[in-house]
């Protein structure tokens, strides 16, 4: 069965320092998520990315993040200069294109970011 | 502000007993709900979903119910078993865009 990977599953790095957190999303699936999960708490949506752009992002998804789709098959989160506070699980997910109607998004492993 | 949330944090329940998770939602906008289970350090796993034009739906082992009138969603899982605990969320979504907006998540800790 067709599954949303990541890498790595544990990033650790020093406030200010930026991190790149990758996803393959499912091959034939057009529209790629990211969400974060801070530890017992809720998923809470970053953006969503259809056709090489960003079709909607959260409050959360502020100049500090920045997605990519840099050839055909992953899809980054970058965060140019961390804060502790993004501290959390990150989750990318993926559907296959709706056009209007809902389609399961289908969510990876998740990276677990640490900010130290 | 209109959120998804669930009404109890934790259930604890028997195995093989039926188990009922509850969630009130708030926007009267979405057209999708669903529910998501996820086990520790993992993603989110679609379990299922249902639209707005409908009042229930069932799957294997699960059923889901929605109640428009006072905004009410749940999902009941027959026959708990041991491999159902879990942290189960509910979601909503709408037709126009794509993102869910999840509760808070209800932790299921199924006793032997």
């Amino acid at each position: 069965e067709p599954e949303v990977t990541q890498t790595p599953s544990h990033q650790v790095t020093q406030m200010g320092q930026e991190v790149i957190l990758r996803c393959v999303p499912i091959s034939n699936h057009l529209y790629f998520y990211w969400y974060r999960q801070i530890l017992g708490q809720k998923v809470e949506f970053l953006v969503s990315f259809y056709n090489n752009e960003i079709s909607e992002k959260s409050e959360i998804f502020d100049d500090q993040f920045s997605v990519e789709r840099p050839d055909g098959s992953n899809f980054t989160l970058k965060i140019r200069s961390t804060k502790l506070e993004d501290s959390a699980m990150y989750f990318c997910a993926s559907s296959e294109d709706g056009r209007g109607v809902y389609n399961e998004q289908f969510f990876g492993p998740g990276t677990r970011l640490t900010v130290l | 502000g209109e959120s998804v949330g669930l009404h109890l944090p934790t259930l604890s329940v028997q195995e093989g007993d039926n188990s009922i998770i509850n969630c009130a939602y708030s926007n009267s906008a979405s057209d999708y709900f669903i529910w998501y289970k996820q086990e520790s350090g993992k993603g989110p796993q679609f379990i299922i979903d249902i639209r707005s034009n409908m009042d229930k739906r069932q799957g294997q082992r699960v059923t889901v119910l929605l109640n428009k009138t006072v905004k009410h969603l749940s999902l009941q899982i027959a026959a708990t078993q041991p491999g159902d605990s879990a942290v189960y969320f509910c979601a909503e979504a709408r037709s126009n865009d794509y993102k869910l907006s999840f509760g808070a998540g209800t932790t299921v800790t199924v006793r032997a």
